[in-house]
């Protein structure tokens, strides 16, 4: 069955701090993979897709087809970074984007 | 210029009452969605519409009912509102099914049956 998995309901760390978001997938076919940002009550954001291989605003994810994972990984956590992180995946031709549970990251000052 | 837009963004109704919400996109996108986020925060899918076209249809109750009028409208009626169907609904919408941009969010609508 498809899915996606978010272990940690909640992350809190100090400012400066690093910061992993876990996120595992479960799939048969070749996934896609997004990480969408929720800053308080404001509408879901899209972070990065796994395919663009991007970096924004200081985010980076790498797709681990071995781990079946795509963990959310920044060096130095801001304060203005607290918000919920979603991570999900797209199912083939449907377009239908599976979300995770969601962590909410807290960074502390 | 907003992308997708939802209204109301916040609607307070009574049981039993029929209400919609209205979602419209000026990106041009042939997809638009429905997600319903609950009260611990986890979002699942409700519809999907392709250019007018229902393409997902989750299992949602029938007091439930989307529209499409044209490609950048997709509307939600819900029937004898009850009290689990207080949410926050989100429209979305993609270049197409199964595109790798992701989707595009409207706002939400924060939903409270009391």
């Amino acid at each position: 069955a498809q899915r996606v998995t978010q272990p940690e309901k909640l992350l809190s760390v100090f400012k400066g701090a690093p910061v992993e978001l876990k996120c595992n997938y479960s799939y048969s076919g070749s996934p896609e993979l997004f990480w969408y940002v929720q800053y308080s009550r404001q509408r879901l954001q899209l972070l990065l897709r796994h395919i663009s291989r991007e970096s924004i605003k200081g985010f980076t994810a790498d797709l681990n087809k071995g781990e079946t994972s795509f963990h959310l990984k920044k060096p130095f956590a801001q304060e203005e970074d607290s918000a919920m992180y979603y991570c999900a995946l797209i199912l083939g031709n449907t377009g239908k984007l599976i979300f995770g549970q969601g962590t909410t990251l807290q960074v502390k000052p | 210029d907003t992308a997708v837009s939802q209204t109301p963004k916040y609607l307070v109704t009574q049981m039993g009452n029929d209400k919609s919400i209205k979602c419209e996109q000026n990106l041009g996108h042939d997809t638009m969605y429905w997600y319903k986020q609950d009260s611990k925060k986890f979002l699942k899918i409700m519809f999907s519409y392709n250019n007018k076209e229902l393409i997902i249809n989750e299992t949602v109750p029938n007091r439930f009912s989307p529209k499409s009028p044209d490609k950048a409208h997709l509307n939600l009626h819900i029937n004898s509102l009850e009290l689990g169907d207080s949410a926050v609904y989100f429209c979305a919408s993609s270049q197409g099914p199964g595109q790798s941009y992701g989707y595009t969010f409207g706002s939400g609508t924060r939903l409270t049956v009391v």
